[in-house]
């Protein structure tokens, strides 16, 4: 069982847009900021998004990430057959003094 | 080019201990934190603690207190992590990450999986 709860599973077609959600509690979300990364099969999860909403250099603004409370949101816009894998939240933890992540959301572009 | 290499998978009996290693390449080992987490079959990421290579100074997650231990060798670029007393809830890829300037983990190691098994 994660820190931080997200949806197992998501899809969408090309070109769709799909909002995946990341729930967590007032010692984590609530009071830090959220990162966001994409494990595509058999590499190592890449940094989407950072700091809530910014986006490394390289990152396309097809990503956007929010917060809200004790809630995170990644949009994916103009979803693309590459986006498919695995999305992963992840937040300081003010009680456990360290890092926590979500379960992850598969993503399928159907 | 930047990078986190483990080393490989292990198998050990309920109770005893594993290390695993983690060398740097690529950037100024001294410069960043580097931390260890797990992954369990089927269950999310947990954190297990983080090591300063500069000075080693170390914070682990309470959840293991006492029974992990991070070490850091300057002179290899390399990390260690070992645990002690496992058993089978300890069975999973532990993989060691590198925050960026941004603190989101920007580098990642490869995975080694840990199985403990009589």
């Amino acid at each position: 069982q994660s820190v931080l709860t997200q949806p197992p599973s998501a899809s969408g077609t090309p070109g769709q847009r799909v909002t995946l959600s990341c729930f967590g509690s007032s010692s984590n979300i609530a009071g830090n900021t959220v990162n966001w990364y994409q494990q595509l099969p058999g590499t190592a999860p890449k940094v989407l998004i950072y700091n809530n909403d910014r986006r490394p250099s390289g990152v396309p603004d097809r990503f956007s990430g929010s917060r809200s409370g004790t809630a995170a949101s990644l949009v994916i816009s103009d979803l693309q057959s590459e986006d498919e894998g695995d999305y992963l939240c992840s937040a300081w933890d003010d009680s456990l003094s360290g890092p926590v992540f979500g379960g992850g959301t598969k993503l399928t572009v159907l | 080019q930047v990078q986190l290499v483990q080393s490989g998978a292990e198998v050990r009996k309920p109770g005893a201990s594993v290390t695993v290693s983690c060398k740097a390449s690529g950037y100024t080992f001294n410069s960043y934190y580097l931390y260890w987490v797990r992954q369990a079959p089927g269950q999310a990421l947990e954190w297990m603690g983080r090591i300063n290579p500069s000075d080693g100074s170390t914070r682990y997650a309470q959840k293991l207190q006492g029974r992990v231990t991070m070490t850091s060798d300057t002179s290899t670029s390399t990390v260690y992590m070992e645990l002690s007393r496992l058993t089978s809830e300890d069975t999973a890829v532990y993989i060691c990450a590198r925050p960026g300037s941004n603190d989101a983990f920007d580098i990642w190691g490869q995975g080694t999986t840990v199985t403990v098994s009589s």
